[in-house]
């Protein structure tokens, strides 16, 4: 089975820079996924890794390391529309389907 | 842009109706799935499918049946329903080109049983 935790809520300020953290568990890891779900909608695709290192995208930017079960998403210059739950969902191989953390409820406040 | 449409937003339904929730893509993805969503408990995968006709149970599939006969299209019946499948359901789509599987949810369908 796979076990991926991710801590529930947290809350930053507009402007700033927060990170959030993903631990998982598994065998055959194959990719890591990180989405954002605005309250009552649908979670949208954020990022993928799939090797170690850095992927950067605008304000978005996702770090995997595979020997340490580890990724982080970090977004910068906070703004008040990225109050929501990120959650990260891990894929192994063989596999067509993803499991998910929890998510991280993140609350920008001014 | 890939989308996912579900037939409703919101229902309610009273204990013991059948209930159909349908789920359409317009991306020829091979891979279908239905979530449901409730606090705390994060996504939790009912069913999902690989190909026409083809079915995986998940982790929650009790009191659930699919049906996927064209490739664009996955329903979710409840048969009976009861008060504890109140909660929000999500389809998802991915594709197994290019090797990563992310997938794309439609909107949802809030379900409430009284």
């Amino acid at each position: 089975g796979q076990n991926i935790d991710q801590p529930t809520e947290m809350t930053a300020t507009e402007g700033a820079i927060v990170q959030i953290n993903c631990t998982y568990q598994t065998s055959g890891f194959n990719g890591l996924f990180w989405y954002q779900q605005h309250a009552g909608e649908a979670p949208t695709f954020l990022s993928y890794n799939v090797l170690d290192g850095l992927e950067e995208k605008g304000r978005f930017s996702s770090f995997l390391s595979r020997s340490k079960g580890y990724s982080y998403l970090l977004l910068k210059e906070l703004q008040m529309k990225d109050s929501a739950s990120y959650l990260c969902a891990v894929r192994t191989y063989g596999n067509n389907r993803l499991a998910f953390g929890k998510g991280n409820q993140v609350v920008v406040i001014p | 842009d890939v989308k996912v449409t579900q037939s409703s937003r919101y229902l309610v339904k009273r204990t013991g109706e059948k209930v159909f929730l349908e789920c359409v893509q317009d991306m020829d993805h091979e891979n279908m799935f239905w979530y449901r969503q409730d606090p705390g408990l994060g996504l939790r995968l009912i069913y999902f499918s690989y190909d026409v006709k083809m079915k995986e149970k998940g982790d929650i599939p009790e009191g659930y049946s699919v049906s996927r006969e064209k490739k664009e299209r996955f329903s979710l019946i409840l048969e009976s329903t009861s008060t504890n499948q109140t909660s929000m359901y999500l389809c998802a789509s991915s594709s197994i080109g290019q090797g990563r599987y992310e997938q794309y949810f439609g909107p949802g369908t809030r379900l409430t049983v009284t």
